[in-house]
């Protein structure tokens, strides 16, 4: 199985601030790699497709980058509607998508 | 608009089974996997299978072979998840989920079912 390890599992941050999770894999993926947004009580959500391509109708404040084993997920200024968990997900190993443990956004 | 809509929460006692549905809408149910994820309580989440419903080839993760049965009827664009005997520790929220892939690009997950909580106590 690709192993898919996120950090920070948790990270502080204010309005306005610029933050960015990473995630690794444990084999290389190339560019098999999405990123989606948990907010508490509701199901994930698509906002990062093949590492670096922006869902429709996502703001333009999130970004990802990255490609082989290291990727990156940016909130290049954070709203308040932004605190939530962000769970990357492999792709490369069909059907045997695996997540990472996740990185829960909290209020400064 | 493409929806997956899920069946309401459970609660069960240990031992009963439980079969819980996904219902598709606005899009060709035969023509996309539809996926199972599993979160436990607190708990990050977990690829469970996939089905692909147009000839219902059907893949395990290692972890929950033998454990679920994922199933779907195409007549009714609707994808099932089963257990035949519930443990404590089925106890978590189910998320269908259907998988997208454009041309060559790499696939992504979405949209994703509303959530079936399943409660397990003895």
């Amino acid at each position: 199985d690709i192993q898919m390890t996120q950090s920070p599992s948790s990270l502080s941050a204010s309005v306005g601030d610029r933050v960015t999770i990473t995630c690794r894999a444990s084999q290389r993926i190339i560019n098999y790699l999405n990123w989606y947004q948990q907010k508490p009580g509701k199901a994930p959500k698509l906002l990062i497709y093949a590492a670096s391509r922006l869902q429709s109708g996502v703001p333009s404040r999130f970004s990802g980058s990255g490609s082989g084993t290291d990727f990156n997920f940016t909130i290049s200024s954070l709203q308040p509607e932004d605190f939530a968990t962000y769970y990357c997900q492999q792709s490369y190993s069909t059907p045997l998508y695996t997540f990472g443990q996740g990185t829960k956004l909290e209020i400064k | 608009e493409v929806q997956l809509v899920q069946s309401g929460a459970e609660v069960k006692k240990t031992g009963e089974s439980l079969k819980i549905s996904c219902k598709g809408s606005g899009y060709s149910f035969t023509s996309y996997w539809i996926g199972w994820v599993r979160q436990m309580p607190g708990k990050g989440l977990e690829w469970m299978g996939i089905i692909y419903p147009g000839d219902s080839d059907t893949r395990y993760s290692p972890s929950f072979q033998g454990q679920v049965t994922i199933s779907a009827d195409k007549s009714i664009s609707t994808a099932y998840l089963q257990w035949s005997s519930l443990k404590a520790s089925d106890t978590a929220m189910y998320y269908c989920v259907r998988r997208v892939v454009v041309g060559g690009t790499p696939c992504w997950l979405d949209p994703w079912g509303q959530g079936t909580p399943v409660t397990v106590s003895s």
